[in-house]
């Protein structure tokens, strides 16, 4: 497609229920990346994957978290045992993954846990 | 710690005036530097890079500049229009690579016409 597309664009779950994001990135793009943005909040990073290099972990706060990518394609975001301090705006973002580069953001997932 | 401070979290200004945005930084040293726009609703959109040896950088109506001995960037954007109200992120990288881009948590501006 023409940009990065997420969905869903709004998920409201329960306390406790795993939920499941989902980024489609730009065509070509090796390099994809979540953020989390809380209300009034900057961009927290949680995860980069670039081509078929080991992910870089080291943003996602807790185990509940996980993500994948199938090879330079879609990649999910799970959620597990979700809790209300999971609420929260979602962001992906892909680049070409060549490097000194700018990002392309999707519109993200407004997750609302109740 | 690493800390990354923009100088206010909302600016007004009058339409046609020049708004000035900045960004300050500790205990990094990036490579290069980023401004991105978000609108409600919307992820951010990239506006500029500056890298390290860059003093300035200029695009259309808009210019950043990039101290790194006093570890700040100014973003200007010049004849402001009720259409630049939005909010302003910087991103740093200290590795050149966007691996780990590290986001500001942004000054929201308001143009008045």
């Amino acid at each position: 497609g023409a940009g990065v597309s997420q969905s869903p664009s709004n998920k409201v779950t329960e306390k406790g229920k795993d939920v499941e994001l989902r980024c489609d990135p730009i065509s070509g793009h090796t390099a994809l990346y979540w953020y989390r943005q809380r209300l009034g909040q900057g961009l927290e990073f949680l995860i980069y994957f670039q081509g078929n290099s080991a992910p870089d972990k080291s943003g996602l706060p807790s185990d509940r978290f996980s993500a994948e990518r199938t090879g330079e394609s879609v990649s999910t975001l799970t959620i597990q045992r979700t809790q209300q301090e999971d609420s929260a705006v979602y962001l992906c973002a892909s680049s070409p993954g060549t490097g000194n580069e700018k990002l392309f953001f999707g519109s993200g997932t407004q997750l609302s846990v109740l | 710690s690493q800390k990354i401070e923009q100088n206010s979290e909302a600016l007004n200004i009058q339409e046609g005036k020049t708004a000035t945005l900045t960004c300050n930084y500790t205990n990094y040293s990036p490579a290069y530097l980023q401004w991105y726009r978000q609108d409600p609703g919307r992820g951010p959109v990239f506006l500029l890079l500056i890298r390290e040896n860059e003093k300035e950088k200029r695009k259309e109506r808009l210019k950043v500049t990039f101290d790194t001995t006093l570890k700040q960037s100014l973003f200007h954007i010049t004849a402001s229009q009720p259409a630049d109200s939005a909010t302003y992120l910087c991103a740093l990288d200290p590795s050149g690579s966007a691996r780990q881009l590290t986001f500001g948590s942004g000054t929201q501006l308001t143009v008045l016409p």
